[in-house]
């Protein structure tokens, strides 16, 4: 079967900087997916890593290893709007190359304090 | 990015009733779009996998008889509720795979649609 884990809440201060972990087990790897999602409203896509290494866009970065199946999401420079739930997800080892349906993480809620 | 869409936003109906979800990829075809649903303070969880064409793929405890999956075209995917029951209220999101953006940027991305407020009376 498949198991992620990462913490459930998170506190952190206004321009500073977190680091949101996550580890996984699965068979089968096919990319690991960050998703944020606000109170109510759907996922939107942050971050998806499938090579060793960390990946930067912005004020986020994730990095991946494959080998201790564990990730990570860098947010830096945090703002007010950043507070929101933050999920990992593996694709489910239904067929070879490519991801299917998604297994996600209970989420991280992230408390961005003035 | 790739927008997908979601209607109803939200719905409220009486116990035994059946609802129909409605999710559309507006500017990019999709072959695959998945069904999943949240109960508050939980995770997202797989229903189904919706393929244009073919029957869908329903994971381990969804009734397949309850909720109805139809991939009609490229474009859209319903998923019926019927004789819905309290325990069925959940927040239910779909999500389709751009597989053009797959082959251009290397990036295997789902994109979710707004989700839908399901409250069964």
């Amino acid at each position: 079967g498949q198991n992620i884990d990462q913490p459930t809440e998170m506190t952190a201060t206004e321009g500073a900087i977190v680091q949101i972990n996550c580890t996984y087990q699965t068979s089968g790897f096919n990319g690991l997916f960050w998703y944020q999602q606000h109170a109510g409203e759907a996922p939107t896509f942050l971050s998806y890593n499938v090579l060793d290494g960390l990946e930067e866009k912005g004020r986020f970065s994730s990095f991946l290893s494959r080998s201790k199946g564990y990730s990570y999401l860098l947010l830096k420079e945090l703002q007010m709007k950043d507070s929101a739930s933050y999920l990992c997800a593996v694709p489910m080892p239904y067929s070879g190359g490519g991801a299917d349906g998604l297994t996600f993480g209970k989420g991280t809620h992230l408390i961005i304090q003035p | 990015g790739a927008v997908v869409s979601q209607h109803p936003s939200r719905v409220i109906c009486k116990s035994g009733t059946s609802v129909k979800i409605e999710c559309r990829s507006l500017d990019f075809q999709a072959t695959t779009m998945f069904w999943y649903r949240q109960f508050p303070k939980q995770s997202l969880m797989l229903m189904a996998t919706s393929n244009e064409g073919s029957k869908a793929t329903y994971e381990q405890g969804v009734e397949k008889d309850k909720f109805l999956i139809n991939h009609a075209s490229l474009t859209l995917s319903t998923l019926t509720v019927t004789s819905a029951h309290p325990e069925d209220s959940s927040f239910y999101i779909c999500s389709a795979r751009d597989f053009q953006a797959l082959s251009r940027d290397l990036t295997d991305t789902q994109y979710f649609g707004p989700g839908t407020r399901l409250t069964v009376l």
